[in-house]
C-alpha cells in the first residue's frame, strides 16, 4: 500500500461541474503540497497547507490532520483545468522529505 | 524573492548519449536541494538529494549521479542513457528548517 493514496486515478467532467480530488495519507506530515502537471509536463505548486482550508480563484484545498486526508475542489470547472493534480506530503520529523500521490487526471470536457 | 530555474524544459537524447540536467535557486542561501523522477505511469519518486556543497544523497540505486559544485546549483548527470532513463524529472529546493517545497517546471526527458 502506497503511503499517499489519490483517487480518483482518472476523472472526466463536463465544463462546469464541480470537481473534487481526494487524497489520503499514512504517514505523520508536517505539511502538504497540491500540484499541477499539464500536458508539456510542467509542474505547479498549486497550494501548500498544514491544516484548515485554502483558497486560490477557482481552487480551494482542504486538509483533515486527524483523519489525515486532503481534497482540492475546483468549482466552475473550465477545460483549461484539464492536466494531472499530484497530492505530496512532506514528512515530519527532522528530514522532511516529499512522498508524492501517483495523480489524478482530470479531463474537463468543452 | 526566491526563484528556481531548471532546463531544458525538453530534451531528447539517444541511448549511450551523455547527460547534464541543471537547476538553480536564486534569492535564497543554503537550500536543501533535491532531484525527482517520474517514469511513465508512475509517481514522483526521490533520486537524490543535497544539503550542502558537494554532499549527495542517493536514494535509489540508477544510472544517474548528481553533483552541487555551488552553493545553488544541483546538477544530473549520466554517462551513458537507458532508454529507461526516459521520464520528467523535477528540481526542488527548501529551507532547511521549513518544510514547504518550490518546484521547478521539470524536464522531460525522451531517450531513443
Amino acid at each position: 500500500k502506497n503511503e499517499v493514496e489519490q483517487s480518483p486515478q482518472n476523472l472526466t467532467a463536463q465544463e462546469g461541474e464541480f470537481i473534487t480530488i481526494n487524497c489520503s495519507y499514512s504517514v505523520g506530515i508536517s505539511a502538504l503540497h497540491w500540484l499541477q502537471q499539464h500536458p508539456g509536463g510542467g509542474i505547479v505548486s498549486l497550494f501548500m497547507l498544514s491544516s484548515g482550508k485554502k483558497k486560490h480563484g477557482r481552487l480551494i484545498a482542504t486538509i483533515n490532520i486527524q483523519e489525515k486526508h486532503s481534497s482540492l475542489h475546483i468549482t466552475a470547472s473550465h477545460p483549461r483545468d484539464s492536466a494531472v493534480y499530484i497530492c505530496a506530503c512532506v514528512t515530519s520529523g527532522s528530514a522532511r522529505q516529499l512522498t508524492f500521490g501517483s495523480g489524478t487526471q482530470l479531463t474537463v470536457l468543452p | 524573492s526566491q526563484t528556481i530555474h531548471q532546463w531544458p524544459a525538453t530534451l531528447v537524447q539517444p541511448v549511450g548519449s551523455p547527460l547534464s540536467l541543471e537547476c538553480t535557486v536564486e534569492g535564497t542561501s543554503n537550500p536543501n536541494l533535491y532531484w525527482y523522477r517520474q517514469a511513465a505511469g508512475r509517481g514522483l519518486q526521490l533520486l537524490f538529494y543535497s544539503v550542502g556543497i558537494g554532499q549527495i544523497s542517493s536514494e535509489v540505486p540508477q544510472n544517474l549521479s548528481a553533483s552541487r559544485p555551488q552553493d545553488r546549483q544541483f546538477i544530473l548527470s549520466s554517462k551513458k542513457l537507458l532508454l529507461s532513463d526516459s521520464g520528467f524529472y523535477l528540481c526542488a529546493w527548501r529551507y532547511r528548517a521549513h518544510y514547504g517545497y518550490t518546484f521547478g517546471s521539470g524536464t522531460r526527458l525522451t531517450v531513443v
